[in-house]
């Protein structure tokens, strides 16, 4: 059974670069997309983009100004970069490994709070 | 993006009663390969979203029966066939038809 975990700072300032990293154990990231999706109050679960095994990646376009998405195969770890962070940037962050389009395993997630 | 648009938002239950959930979304999520590209996901209290339902009707691993989904094209229904106690939680639709993936607004179901 896979399991992932997300893990980095959750506290970050604005101006500044959150970053977070997803340890995924029990499986292989061979084979598969990647994901991040963000969970807030006011705007509900949206998805951040996804990485596949061979690196490419696609994001939402709400976000790919700031985005980055990367991969450590070696690590069995993604990571995600969110540059200039504000307060609309606090939220649950959640990795989850994609199976034909669906996500069908998640991290516990992770809050992530912008603030000075 | 596809807007994904689910009601009720809130849905009182009762426990042995049947319960449905509707989500319609601004486009057709049917591929040319004959899937509908919908998923439904149950996010208890306190935890991430799980995976019950993908490609439009089909139980993800471990999911009871009393779980199904049909629909198709912009119109999609969850239907649980007797509610049980440990059912409560937001129910989310999801297209993947196209990225950016997006979500419905939620349902929460409680008894």
């Amino acid at each position: 059974q896979v399991q992932l975990q997300e893990s980095g700072p959750g506290l970050v300032k604005p101006s500044e670069t959150l970053s977070l990293t997803c340890t995924v154990s029990g499986g292989t990231i061979t084979g598969y997309h990647w994901s991040w999706i963000r969970q807030t109050p006011a705007k509900g679960l949206e998805w951040i983009g996804y990485i596949y095994y061979t690196g490419s990646t696609d994001y939402n376009p709400s976000l790919k100004s700031r985005v980055t998405i990367s991969l450590d195969a070696s690590k069995s770890q993604f990571s995600l970069r969110l540059s200039s962070v504000t307060a609309a940037d606090t939220a649950v962050y959640y990795c989850a490994r994609d199976v034909d389009y669906s996500s069908d395993s998640w991290g516990p997630g992770t809050l992530v709070t912008v603030s000075s | 993006e596809i807007v994904m648009i689910q009601s009720p938002l809130s849905l009182p239950v009762t426990p042995g009663e049947p319960a449905s959930i509707s989500c319609r979304s601004s486009q057709s999520l049917l591929h040319r390969n004959k899937y509908n590209y919908v998923d439904w996901y149950l996010q208890k209290p306190g935890q991430p979203p799980h995976l019950l339902i993908y490609l439009g009707s089909n139980r993800a691993s471990g999911v009871p029966d009393r779980f199904s989904a049909s629909g198709s094209g912009t119109d999609f229904t969850l239907q649980i066939s007797r509610v049980e106690a440990e059912d409560v939680g937001v129910y989310y639709c999801m297209q993947a038809l196209q990225t950016p993936r997006t979500f419905g607004q939620g349902t929460k179901v409680e008894i």
